[in-house]
């Protein structure tokens, strides 16, 4: 089983906090990355990263951020979180070495709702 | 841009049935194929995946996938289904450092 963990699972606040998700992972893999993912959608990127201090831009990447300062760390901030981003985030990660598509090694998920 | 098409959005089928789920892309190589499942409350988890040599591939749970160039598919197939396998499922798509993904097949198992 991989090892990528978040947290927190399920958060619930106010329009206009900022958030963090935090993702870590164990497997000393090189590429991270951040997807929304809303019921009967296929999965959004986000955000993703080849390394640390890489970080690029998905499709949906224009109200978050994210930073990549270790191996094992890629956290997801939401600098003024509003209901549209209500949904599931997952983080996922696969190793650089190897053919370009490894699989992808997903965590559990946060379920993020914005009142 | 690659796309994923996964025709069937629920399937019900009952328990110790035979199972195919669809999946069919668009993408100009030869591509690499991946399928997950994510039970409730989960992560999505790797099936099965294909890059190359043998188009029929197995995978965990009693999976497999068949590739088909000419059809641009890559079907989900199970022998005998249990109610375990109750979950969504999800094809996708590698190409770079990018994966494509479906927007899934519900499946519900009755007994």
């Amino acid at each position: 089983e991989a090892d990528i963990y978040q947290t927190p699972r399920y958060l619930v606040i106010g329009t206009g906090k900022k958030i963090t998700l935090e993702c870590s992972q164990t497997m000393g893999h090189d590429k991270m990355y951040w997807y929304q993912q809303d019921p009967g959608m296929e999965l959004h990127l986000i955000h993703y990263s080849y390394g640390v201090n890489s970080t690029e831009k998905g499709d949906l990447s224009s109200e978050s951020t994210v930073s990549r300062i270790r191996t094992e760390h890629f956290p997801l901030t939401l600098e003024s979180a509003r209901p549209s981003h209500t949904s599931q985030y997952l983080c996922a990660s696969s190793p650089r070495q190897g053919a370009n598509n490894s699989p992808l090694h997903f965590g559990n998920g946060t379920r993020l709702t914005v009142t | 841009a690659q796309s994923v098409t996964q025709p069937d959005i629920h399937i019900t089928v009952s328990e110790g049935a035979s199972l195919e789920l669809r999946c069919n892309y668009s993408y100009g190589a030869t591509p690499y194929l991946f399928w997950y499942v994510q039970s409730p409350g989960q992560g999505l988890q790797l099936l099965l995946k294909y890059f190359s040599g043998d188009t029929l591939v197995q995978g965990i749970k009693g999976f497999e996938a068949e590739f088909k160039r000419s059809q641009s598919s890559f079907n989900l197939r199970k022998p005998s289904v249990h109610w375990s396998d109750a979950a969504e499922y999800f094809c996708a798509v590698g190409e770079g450092n990018q994966f494509y993904f479906g927007t899934g097949t519900s499946l519900t198992v009755i007994p």
